[in-house]
């Protein structure tokens, strides 16, 4: 089955520690996406890569990053610098010639 | 620049009500417009798309028309389910900026039996 899958589905961690959030998909897509949802609210463009080894600061993108080895993946990295870390998380990819995104089942990340 | 805005919500309605969700956008170009549902804990979907002015996308019941002359792409079903009870999200994507999408803030849609 083609999808984008995002593990683990919940995540704890205790603040001042790095997490890495892992995103793989298997539907040759070019671009990923991330964004962050808080309760209630829309959805926020973190980073994006449009094609392996680069990618593009979003609108939040302070306390995160980001790295784009291989097609297949993109790992976002939430720092301790991020102030309000705990969100649910969402990737996203797109064929680049088509424009829709399609969305892992996202990770909430709760930091205590 | 491009913005999408939505209905605010919460919306709730009686199961077989017709359901209407306001959405209209501001692009500089000539964007792709797409109606998004997210259930309770999970990720988005995506429910219908329309790529042009006049266009009409539609999926499970739900339809959506891309009107350029009022800049908008209303979601409209007419008799809905307890199980269409959601978040729906209004969006658009321009390839002037790669793609990138532009989200509304999601209409809370509740169905009452």
């Amino acid at each position: 089955d083609g999808g984008i899958t995002q593990s683990p589905k919940y995540l704890f961690r205790k603040e001042g520690q790095n997490v890495t959030l892992s995103c793989e998909q298997n539907l040759n897509h070019d671009a990923m996406y991330w964004y962050r949802q808080d309760p209630g609210q829309g959805l926020r463009l973190i980073y994006y890569s449009q094609i392996v080894n680069d990618f593009q600061k979003g609108d939040i993108a302070e306390g995160y990053s980001v790295s784009r080895e291989k097609k297949e993946s993109f790992p976002l990295t939430v720092t301790s610098a991020q102030k309000n870390p705990t969100a649910f998380y969402l990737c996203a990819s797109s064929p680049q010639a088509r424009g829709e995104q399609y969305f892992g089942p996202g990770t909430r990340l709760t930091v205590t | 620049g491009n913005s999408v805005t939505q209905m605010e919500g919460p919306v709730t309605l009686s199961e077989e009500a017709f359901l209407t969700i306001n959405c209209t956008y501001t692009a500089t170009g000539y964007p792709s417009l797409f109606w998004y549902v997210q259930y309770p804990g999970e990720g988005l979907q995506l429910l219908l798309k329309a790529t042009k002015a006049d266009d009409k996308g539609s999926n499970k019941g739900f339809e959506a028309t891309y009107r350029k002359e009022t800049t908008s792409f209303h979601l409209e079903k007419g008799s809905v389910q307890v199980s269409d009870s959601a978040v729906y999200f209004c969006a658009l994507s321009d390839r002037n900026t790669g793609n990138q999408f532009y989200f509304g803030t999601g209409t809370s849609l509740t169905v009452i039996p």
